[in-house]
């Protein structure tokens, strides 16, 4: 079974700058959830998704991140304009059912704004 | 309000156990254990529920106390692989079943 892949791994942009994240869950998994990891601290969750609808997104910064799951599937996480306590990395999980809630985590992708 | 993990950081030798502690201020619904290897993403090891049920790793054993909130991470006679960080997340009750991770517990076996 293939795992939840993320791109790109790692990503160096400047302050202001535009960025976006790929995620594609394992397959069937309609729960999709974004993480923000800072160096030393545990995963902080962003937003979930169930299918393609927002199940919380409450601790988003709407004022500057975004995130979509158009068809239920692969979801894109964006962030306009950086800052550089954006810096971290940002995980994407994915879990069989909002029930069944065993969370499988993609790679990440380290994003360092200068 | 994230749980509160202790130790921050335990060295042990090979063969030796060791506890990880996660407390929660809220009622929780369940607690999810998590280890995470530097530079990858965490990997789930077990998850506790709130009236005993529990799934997971088979070499490594946990506790969920209901009434103070609170679980326990057993390793008994620790490996080499098993170093990293290990996270709780928790799930309170009427959370739309999201986890909330302490900050982790930072593991060292040593051989």
């Amino acid at each position: 079974e293939a795992g939840v892949a993320q791109s790109p791994r790692y990503k160096i942009i400047e302050k202001r700058q535009s960025v976006a994240f790929w995620c594609n869950p394992i397959s069937g998994h309609a729960t999709l959830y974004w993480y923000q990891q800072i160096l030393g601290q545990g995963p902080k969750l962003l937003i979930q998704f169930q299918n393609n609808g927002v199940v919380d997104d409450s601790q988003l910064p709407k004022d500057r991140f975004s995130a979509e799951r158009l068809k239920g599937v692969d979801s894109t996480l964006k962030i306009q304009p950086a800052k550089l306590e954006d810096s971290a990395v940002y995980l994407c999980a994915s879990s069989p059912t909002v029930q069944d809630n065993e969370q499988f985590f993609g790679p990440g992708t380290r994003l360092t704004v200068l | 309000q994230q749980p509160v993990q202790s130790p921050q950081a335990v060295i042990l030798r090979e063969g030796e156990d060791a506890v990880i502690n996660c407390s929660s201020s809220k009622a929780l619904y369940s607690v999810h254990w998590y280890r995470q290897k530097h530079g990858e993403a965490p990997v789930f090891l077990m998850i506790l529920l709130k009236g005993g049920e529990q799934k997971g790793h088979e070499k490594i054993s946990a506790s969920f106390n209901e009434k103070k909130q609170q679980s326990s991470l057993y390793l008994t006679a620790s490996q080499l692989s098993y170093s990293g960080t290990y996270f709780c997340g928790t799930e309170s009750t009427g959370s739309a079943r999201q986890l909330t991770f302490g900050s982790g517990t930072q593991l060292t076996v040593l051989p």
